[in-house]
């Protein structure tokens, strides 16, 4: 069954470091999606990515994120300086067409540890 | 900006026991989903509900969607040991961006 995978599976890194986290989602999904859990809590959106631009983003999503599909299969988010309190769980997802169910498919996270 | 809450947050229950966990959203939708999440693992789906009324069953748990309500309920019959795991809603607002609940954590006690 196609499934959505994440790299690196947990990364630590220093504070003010870049991080790129790297997703494939299914291969004839359309809709890309990045959310991230702190330990425990709720899982918060960051942005959603269409037709090779950015749909939604929320106010976690600030000059220091940013996202890419570079080739046509990965889908990257980048941290530009990382901070403390973005370790987290990032969980990529991706969803067929509009018109279909909607459902969100996830990949199985990177876990993000700035120290 | 929307909104979505479940109650309870958290729930401990004995097998064999019914209990009813509730989604509530304040905006206007007709999509929602119910995820499932064992501790340190991903989201899995576990529903999809796509209109007013919609009412899905798997096992020993029920789904249904009350959009007019702005509710969603996820029913848990005769509960084991197995279903004990963090329970999310997640509602589209169909603006692309998907809003998660602020999730239930279940355990059911032998």
């Amino acid at each position: 069954e196609p499934e959505v995978t994440q790299t690196p599976s947990h990364q630590v890194t220093q504070m003010g470091q870049e991080v790129i986290l790297r997703c494939v989602p299914i291969s004839n999904h359309l809709y890309f999606y990045w959310y991230r859990q702190i330990l425990g809590q709720k899982v918060e959106f960051l942005v959603s990515f269409y037709n090779n631009e950015i749909s939604e983003k929320s106010e976690i999503f600030d000059d220091q994120f940013s996202v890419e599909r570079p080739d046509g299969s990965n889908f990257t988010l980048k941290i530009r300086s990382t901070k403390l309190e973005d370790s987290a769980m990032y969980f990529c997802a991706s969803s067929p067409l509009a018109t279909n169910t909607g459902e969100l498919f996830f990949g199985e996270g990177s876990r993000l540890t700035v120290l | 900006e929307l909104k979505v809450e479940q109650n309870p947050l958290f729930l401990s229950m004995q097998e064999g026991k019914n209990y009813t966990i509730y989604c509530n959203y304040s905006t206007t939708s007709d999509r929602l989903y119910w995820y499932r999440q064992d501790p340190g693992k991903s989201l899995e789906s576990l529903f999809v509900l796509l209109s007013n009324g919609a009412v899905k069953q798997e096992g020993r748990l029920m789904a249904s969607l009350d959009t007019k309500a702005r509710l969603s309920t996820l029913h848990i019959t005769a509960a084991v040991h197995d279903l004990s795991a963090t329970y999310f809603c997640a509602v589209d607002p169909g603006t692309y961006k998907y809003i998660f609940g602020t999730g239930t954590r279940l355990k059911v006690l032998a």
